[in-house]
């Protein structure tokens, strides 16, 4: 069973300060990492997608990737009191017999307080 | 651009009857997946349809199946229904049919589905 682990929080930050969210993952062959965000009684929508090591930036939000330790993080900068959501971490990887499953973790809510 | 659509919102049912939940994705994504989420497991992998075959399929007994039609709408099924059944049922559509890629999904608001 392929496992997607995040810590659940919550996450207090207050705003303006930098939010850090981790996830590590279990399946060393994993090759696509995603997070999502999910506001409380909403779907999640996805935010950042990484494919190889090293950070990946999108306007406040960088995605850092580190295969050999399994470890996937998600900054945001100047935090605002609208990021306060869940955000999920979410690993492809081979679920056997040449299939494949977009495994989430449980999520790590973040409380940015004004 | 029309978003996901999942039918219907809301929905009750009692032990041991069936329910049928729509999913219409975003005009072009064919590739439709399906998703638990409850509280404490979060979301979970049901199944994933691409032009009506399904590539991928979670760790959910046979009770659950799905299909997908040749416009890419999707349906899944519950027969059987368990009171542990109760949950939020999201659908969500992908346009890339690369795997690695699929990850990228749009999703609906989500079937709220209580069993009593």
């Amino acid at each position: 069973q392929k496992e997607v682990e995040q810590n659940s929080g919550p996450l207090s930050v207050p705003e303006g300060a930098i939010a850090s969210l981790n996830c590590t993952y279990s399946d060393r062959v994993s090759q696509s990492f995603f997070w999502y965000r999910q506001y409380s009684g909403k779907s999640p929508e996805l935010i950042m997608s990484i494919y190889s090591n090293g950070d990946k930036e999108d306007g406040r939000f960088t995605a850092q990737l580190n295969k050999a330790s399994q470890y996937v993080s998600l900054l945001i900068r100047d935090s605002q009191p609208s990021d306060s959501a869940t955000y999920l971490c979410a690993v492809i990887g081979a679920s056997g017999a040449g299939s494949y499953q977009l495994t989430f973790g449980k999520g790590t809510k973040l409380s940015v307080i004004p | 651009k029309a978003g996901v659509t999942q039918t219907p919102r809301y929905l009750i049912k009692t032990r041991g009857q069936q329910v049928t939940l729509s999913c219409s994705p975003i005009s072009g994504h064919r590739s439709v997946s399906w998703y638990q989420q409850t509280p404490g497991q979060g979301l979970q992998f049901l199944f994933e349809y691409f032009s009506e075959t399904q590539r991928n399929k979670g760790n959910f007994p046979g009770r659950f199946s799905g299909r997908q039609f040749s416009n890419s709408r999707s349906e899944m099924n519950v027969s059987t229904l368990e009171l542990g059944d109760s949950a939020l049922y999201l659908c969500a559509s992908s346009l890339s049919g690369d795997y690695l890629l699929s990850g990228e999904l749009f999703f609906g608001e989500g079937s709220r589905l209580t069993v009593l």
